[in-house]
């Protein structure tokens, strides 16, 4: 595998379940990044993981809470989701944050609630 | 209050001829532009960039326009081609990526 996966690609979860979105990059990069994407919004930046130390929480509700366990695996879980938190999840990862103007995506996960 | 706008959803070309993506920002902090091309089913990838220290950045087909004084950035294809067609995200940065919202391009023969 080269690049950035993410698993899985599709999700559809209930508002009482607990799931975990999955991020691996081998590209031997040591930024990492959650975004979100929803319909005709922008991409927006929900957490930054450097050297598997988090640098950034962009005021995500705690029912979102990332794990770096190191720095080629990011996770994202998920419990007692809102529909509206249905959306596209967009992984990347860069070289550095000095260099996080080149980030490189996932595919994403497209997330339903239901 | 959007930092980055895209205020164009869709544009629609024919094969052959240039395409223009533009792009207008409101904070003079930002020190690096993006442009990032995403398929559907994929995600965003790299196109081209340029710093804020430059008016323009060429790489083949594509070409980066920046004018500070406007806040304003544009992306030109030329010529377009049909596998171009594609969401393009202008992006902008400080200490984080900040995105606008896309333009749809549709390349037709």
């Amino acid at each position: 595998e080269t690049g950035v996966t993410q698993t899985p690609r599709h999700l559809v979860m209930g508002m009482t379940n607990k799931k975990s979105l999955k991020c691996e990059q081998h590209l031997g990069h040591n930024a990492m990044y959650w975004y979100k994407q929803s319909a005709k919004k922008p991409l927006e930046l929900m957490f930054v993981y450097s050297l598997e130390e988090r640098v950034e929480n962009n005021s995500v509700p705690s029912r979102f809470s990332p794990e770096c366990p190191n720095s080629s695996h990011l996770f994202l879980h998920l419990h007692t989701l809102q529909p509206e938190d249905s959306a596209l999840y967009l992984c990347a990862s860069s070289y550095s944050l000095a260099g996080a103007y080149e980030q490189y995506f996932g595919p994403g996960t497209r997330l339903t609630v239901t | 209050d959007q930092q980055v706008k895209q205020n164009s959803p869709s544009l629609s070309v024919q094969e052959g001829r240039i395409s223009i993506l533009n792009c207008d920002y409101t904070n003079s902090m930002f020190d690096y532009f993006l442009w990032y091309k995403k398929y559907p089913a994929e995600g965003p990838t790299f196109l081209i960039s340029i710093s804020s220290i430059k008016d323009k950045n060429e790489d083949g087909r594509f070409t980066v326009f920046l004018n500070k004084s406007a806040k304003h950035l544009s992306l030109h294809i030329v010529p377009s081609q049909p596998g171009d067609s594609a969401v393009y995200f202008c992006a902008a940065r400080t200490d984080k990526l900040i995105f606008g919202t896309g333009t749809r391009l549709q390349v037709f023969p």
